[in-house]
């Protein structure tokens, strides 16, 4: 089984611009979530999505957004970047929300800031 | 408002002894604890876990353990192996939140051979 694969690994933008970010979860995986990890802050809970629907939401100003497509591929999307913004991003999957159990994580994508 | 934290940045530990590392929690509502471990340029990767209703979970040669009333969680590592340099993340979930998983920032450990 694949595990999560998430696109691009590495990216470089500058203050202002925008950044679209992509993950495909596990395969039979609905539920997707996103943190953003940086030094010392450990991972920042972002969003999660289940079947399209966002479920659950962390404390992050409305120019990070998602979405969850049919096939539980998950994009997240931050405007008007920040050098603040520059982060790891990880996205996870796991078979279902509300339950507990382990989050499978990919790779993350290193957003740069300039 | 970190509501899991991890007060040790670092740890160094000498091969073959005993990695502790720790973890402290405010919100008592949580019930389900996990250890994650991440190597650089890699997603982290789940460890172990432990529900609120144990007070201690093992497997191979890590074992959690929980107090509840000092919402304190350890991870030990017996023999500790230079393999287990990485960083350790623990988390917390909430049933009532959708077991949204809360995170630790973080203990770096060391593992000198």
């Amino acid at each position: 089984k694949a595990g999560v694969t998430q696109t691009p690994r590495y990216l470089i933008k500058t203050r202002g611009q925008q950044v679209t970010l992509s993950c495909s979860p596990i395969s039979g995986h609905r539920s997707v979530s996103w943190y953003q990890q940086t030094p010392g802050q450990g991972l920042q809970f972002l969003f999660e999505y289940f079947s399209e629907t966002q479920r659950n939401k962390g404390n992050f100003p409305g120019r990070f957004s998602g979405r969850q497509f049919s096939n539980s591929r998950s994009e997240m999307n931050v405007s008007t970047l920040e050098l603040g913004d520059s982060a790891l991003y990880l996205c996870a999957s796991r078979e279902s929300t509300g339950e507990n159990g382990e989050l499978f994580f990919g790779e993350g994508s290193r957003l740069t800031v300039l | 408002d970190q509501q899991v934290k991890q007060n040790s940045p670092s740890l160094s530990v000498q091969e073959g002894r005993i990695s502790i590392l720790n973890c402290d929690y405010t919100n008592s509502m949580f019930d389900y604890f996990l250890w994650y471990k991440k190597y650089p340029a890699e997603g982290p990767t789940f460890l172990i876990s432990i529900s609120s209703i144990k007070d201690k979970n093992e497997d191979g040669r890590f074992t959690v353990f929980l107090n509840k009333s000092a919402k304190h969680l350890s991870l030990h590592i017996v023999p500790s192996q230079p393999g287990d340099s990485a960083v350790y993340f623990c988390a917390a979930s909430d049933r009532e939140y959708g077991n949204k998983l809360v995170f630790g920032a973080g203990t770096i450990l060391r593992v000198k051979s």
